[in-house]
C-alpha cells in the first residue's frame, strides 16, 4: 500500500532533549516536506527536500534540522526542543515538486506526530 | 509570496451543493491552485488542482475566475463525511522553491 509513515505518533519530552521524528515513503517520491500545525495558524512548512541531498527552508525552519540521505526517508531533528515546538507535525511527499503543476505533484500526507515539549 | 484568504467556517445541509470560496488576489501567472482537505484526526488529503481552466474530478469541481484572483471549490452533494477543514493552496509553476502556501482553511460543517 502506498503510504507515508511517521514515527512516533505521539511523543512527550522535556526541554533540551534531542529528538528525531522519522518519515518514510514507499512511493519513490522525489519531493518531501515537513509541516507543523497549530491552532489558529493552519499548516506551516518547516523544511522541504527536492531530492536526495537537496533540502531547503520553509516558512518556520528555526529550531529544526532535516536530512535527506536516502530518497525514502526525511527525518525531522529537534536538537534542543523548546515548549514552543509543541505541535502536530505532518510529513508529506509527492512524485515531483509542486512547481510542476501536474498530477505528479499531488502531496500525500502522513498521519501526524503529536509532540509535547515540557 | 502570494497568499490566500478563505472564510473561517461554512455550513451546509447534507446532499446539497457546497461552494467554498478562496481569494488569491496576488497570484502570479505560474501559480497553480490546489485544494486539500483535512478530516478530523487525519493528515490533509488532496482534492483537486488547476491553473486556468475549470476542473472536475470524482471528488469535486474547481471553478477559477477569469482573472485568476479567486476560485471556488464545489462539492456537488455534500455528505457527512465531507465535514473537514478545506485548504486553498498556491504552488509555483516556475522557480525552484517548491514552497506551498497554506491559507487558514475553511471549516465545513455538514448538517444531516
Amino acid at each position: 500500500e502506498a503510504q507515508v509513515t511517521q514515527n512516533p505518533r505521539y511523543l512527550i519530552t522535556v526541554t533540551g532533549k534531542k529528538l528525531t521524528v522519522t518519515c518514510s515513503q514507499n512511493m519513490n517520491h522525489e519531493y518531501m516536506s515537513w509541516y507543523r500545525q497549530d491552532p489558529g495558524l493552519g499548516l506551516r512548512q518547516i523544511y522541504y527536500s527536492m531530492n536526495v541531498e537537496v533540502t531547503d527552508k520553509g516558512d518556520v525552519p528555526e529550531g529544526y534540522k532535516v536530512s535527506r540521505k536516502e530518497k525514502r526517508n526525511f527525518p525531522l531533528i529537534l536538537e534542543s526542543p523548546s515548549p514552543n515546538q509543541t505541535s502536530l507535525y505532518f510529513c508529506a511527499s509527492s512524485l515531483r515538486p509542486p512547481r510542476r503543476g501536474t498530477s505528479t505533484d499531488t502531496q500525500y500526507f502522513g498521519p501526524g506526530t503529536r509532540l509535547t515539549v515540557l | 509570496d502570494a497568499k490566500t484568504t478563505q472564510p473561517n467556517s461554512m455550513e451546509s445541509n447534507e446532499e446539497e451543493p457546497v461552494h467554498l470560496p478562496c481569494n488569491h488576489s496576488t497570484i502570479s501567472g505560474t501559480d497553480y491552485i490546489h485544494w486539500y482537505r483535512q478530516l478530523p484526526s487525519q493528515g490533509p488529503e488532496y482534492v483537486i488542482h488547476g491553473l486556468t481552466s475549470n476542473v472536475n474530478n470524482r471528488m469535486a469541481s474547481l471553478a477559477i475566475a477569469e482573472d485568476r484572483k479567486s476560485s471556488t471549490l464545489i462539492l456537488h452533494r455534500a455528505t457527512l463525511r465531507d465535514a473537514a477543514v478545506y485548504y486553498c493552496i498556491l504552488s509555483r509553476g516556475s522557480g525552484n522553491t517548491g514552497k506551498l502556501i497554506f491559507g487558514q482553511g475553511t471549516t465545513l460543517q455538514v448538517k444531516p
